[in-house]
């Protein structure tokens, strides 16, 4: 089955200072998506990719599809405590389930 | 605008035992979605009901069923509970035009098998 690998598994920032997580797929992916779960919360979506290249930015954060749609990145900029929680990808094939990363754990040392 | 709902919170059981989920979708959804997602990982597809039918499966045994009702809340219901079943179950709600997509997700319930 569809499999895809998150990287860095975690990564601890000093506030104010950038993160980016990346996510690899072996297969080329028809899309992305992202997730944010706070400690002790549940999964809330953040952005779907679906071009090839395709960039996307939400305040902070900014969401890239590479050229050969099999891999994808989250970045943060000056990052705040706000931000810590664990951020997953996740693909699919149209109507097909919904296959999450393992995720990174992101902590924020204020 | 109530989002998705899911009782009980928590869940203490006994290996064997049987146990049962609910949930209750956005208002305005119509797709239910169940994940397990243990701890460090990320969630894993169950299944998804549609129409009060499942219409896709994940990878899990015949232990693990469901229901839809007509109001389109739902119910995960595990049998034999195994020590290996112990984690955070998720429901996700959705609209049947984009069944995977930007799929709202309840709170959980953490269930603990002893």
């Amino acid at each position: 089955g569809q499999q895809v690998m998150q990287i860095p598994q975690y990564q601890h920032v000093q506030e104010g200072e950038d993160f980016t997580t990346y996510c690899n797929s072996s297969t080329t992916l028809s899309n992305i998506q992202w997730y944010k779960q706070r400690p002790g919360g549940h999964p809330v979506f953040l952005i779907q990719l679906v071009k090839s290249g395709e960039v996307k930015k939400q305040k902070r954060l900014t969401f890239q599809f590479g050229e050969a749609k099999k891999n994808s990145s989250l970045h943060i900029t000056a990052t705040q405590t706000t931000d810590v929680g664990t951020y997953f990808c996740a693909v699919n094939s149209g109507n097909t389930p919904l296959v999450f990363g393992k995720g990174t754990r992101l902590s924020v040392i204020a | 605008d109530a989002g998705v709902t899911q009782s009980p919170t928590h869940l203490i059981k006994t290996r064997g035992q049987q146990v049962t989920l609910r949930c209750s979708p956005k208002s305005g959804h119509d797709t239910v979605s169940w994940y397990q997602q243990a701890l460090g990982q990320g969630p894993q597809f169950i299944f998804q009901y549609y129409e009060e039918e499942e219409r896709q499966r994940g990878n899990f045994p015949d232990r693990f069923s469901g229901h839809q009702f007509p109001n389109y809340s739902s119910e995960l219901n595990v049998n034999a509970l195994l020590l290996g079943d112990s984690a955070l179950y998720l429901c996700a709600s959705s609209h049947d035009s984009s069944p995977f997509y930007e799929q709202y997700f309840g709170p959980g319930t953490r269930l603990t098998v002893t």
